[in-house]
């Protein structure tokens, strides 16, 4: 375990569904990232929170909502997605900017039928 | 525009040969710069990590990389290969905002016995 704990760890959902990704850090970090990692593409940032408010949306669908109700604790939720939108949802954390401390989870294998 | 390029997306060497690695950042001002490792099916890992001081940067796993500022480059190198270096090899660039924290498009490392 990397301290970022990411469930579940495999989802298979329907277009019409809607479901959630969970995140949790013990390292007691201020900042929460999610990643979206598709084959053959660069890591895509999604979400950047910085003690629990948002600091950055990077253009993302609003059929991805985020949620971060304390420092610990990320969620994604997810409506009426797309089968484009199959891949490993990763959460990060860090202590501020600069990448120092970022530490990722295993992510969440998502596929959308 | 910020990016991280990766001049390989696939390799492929024998046990004991030598691994280079190439990657160069276009980013403004400070930047730190790190390697991340993603084995079959497990979560990113750090590999190593540049923020200032000696560019001649000595990772986990046997692992080094160098920074040439001049260059804009991150290489990363391993003199002799092992069959559980197999792995994907992600680059990535972090300034000291918000959300830009940058990976490159990875490069898939294939070592055969």
């Amino acid at each position: 375990e990397t301290g970022v704990t990411q469930t579940p760890r495999h989802l298979v959902m329907g277009m019409t569904n809607k479901k959630s990704l969970k995140c949790e850090q013990h390292l007691g970090h201020n900042a929460m990232y999610w990643y979206k990692q598709s084959a053959k593409k660069p890591l895509e940032l999604m979400f950047v929170y910085s003690l629990e408010e948002r600091v950055e949306n990077n253009s993302v669908p609003s059929r991805f909502s985020p949620e971060c109700p304390n420092s610990s604790h990320l969620f994604l939720h997810l409506h009426t997605l797309q089968p484009e939108d199959s891949a490993l949802y990763l959460c990060a954390s860090s202590q501020g900017t600069g990448g120092i401390g970022y530490t990722f989870g295993s992510g969440t294998r998502l596929t959308v039928v | 525009a910020q990016s991280v390029s990766q001049h390989n997306h696939h390799v492929i060497l024998s046990e004991a040969a030598s691994l280079e690695l190439g990657c160069n950042y276009s980013y403004g001002g400070t930047v730190n710069l790190f390697w991340y490792v993603q084995y079959p099916g497990q979560h990113l890992q750090l590999l190593l990590k540049y923020f200032s001081g000696d560019p001649l940067v000595k990772g986990i796993k046997g692992f080094e990389a160098e920074f040439i500022k001049s260059k804009f480059s991150f290489n990363l190198r391993k003199p002799s290969v092992q069959w559980s270096d197999t792995a994907e090899y992600f680059c990535a660039a972090a300034t000291d905002s918000w959300g830009k924290f940058q990976f490159g498009a990875g490069t898939q490392v294939v070592v055969t016995p």
